[in-house]
């Protein structure tokens, strides 16, 4: 029974062309994040849901758009791929908004080409 | 800006050894340090953690120490046994108590235990 799960697990796509990860956690969880893993491997964070809630957003282009329909789920919209936007995307979620461990999800690879 | 560096890309030690992992952070609001593991193709999942107020956390066979002075920490795995091999990432956060809390990790240490 999978804690955090993102689909797809991977995904090609051709630079211009606009595409979504969608992530879904089952914890009760009332926080949930996306992080972004790039060639040089650091995770980095773009976005933090609280309730539906945006509380965090790291400069991150416009072309990225979350959406949380609800505190179970919280999306990944792209528009407009580029190229640099070739990474991994990991979706977590936590309890609370701090303190707290979070519990990631399996990853998305996206490769734009 | 790195605020959390892992300056050891890579270690490699024997079954039954000690392992240890280093982590420096420049940061000095930083209160809140974890350390998360990652098998290939799937995500980190949470470790161990430590609070600034403490030097020291232990469960099982890890240990993180945590040099505030140093603005250092370590995690030490004892003994090591091959499905410890992962990447090991350190993690920190400055709890401002409310709506801003975040991680930011390191790069990541890749561990390899041979058998």
């Amino acid at each position: 029974d999978t804690a955090v799960s993102q689909t797809p697990k991977y995904l090609v796509t051709q630079m211009g062309n606009d595409k979504s990860i969608k992530c879904e956690q089952n914890l009760g969880h009332d926080t949930m994040y996306w992080y972004k893993q790039d060639s040089k491997k650091f995770l980095k964070i773009m976005f933090s849901y609280n309730n539906k809630e945006l509380i965090i957003n790291e400069t991150v282009p416009n072309r990225f758009s979350p959406k949380s329909p609800d505190k179970a789920h919280l999306n990944l919209h792209i528009n407009s791929l580029e190229l640099g936007d070739s990474a991994v995307y990991f979706c977590a979620s936590s309890q609370d908004t701090w303190g707290d461990e979070q519990y990631f999800g399996p990853g998305t690879r996206l490769t734009v080409t | 800006d790195q605020q959390v560096k892992q300056n050891s890309p890579s270690l490699s030690v024997q079954e039954g050894r000690i392992s240890i992992l280093n982590c420096d952070y420049t940061n000095s609001m930083f209160d809140y340090f974890l350390w998360y593991k990652k098998y290939p193709a799937e995500g980190p999942t949470f470790l161990i953690s430590i609070s600034s107020i403490k030097d020291k956390n232990e469960d099982g066979r890890f240990t993180v120490f945590l040099n505030k002075s140093a603005k250092h920490l370590s995690l030490h795995i004892v003994p090591s046994q091959p499905g410890d091999s992962a990447v090991y990432f350190c993690a920190a956060s400055a709890n401002s108590g409310g709506s801003n809390y975040k991680l930011t990790f390191g790069k990541g240490t890749l561990l390899t235990v041979n058998p």
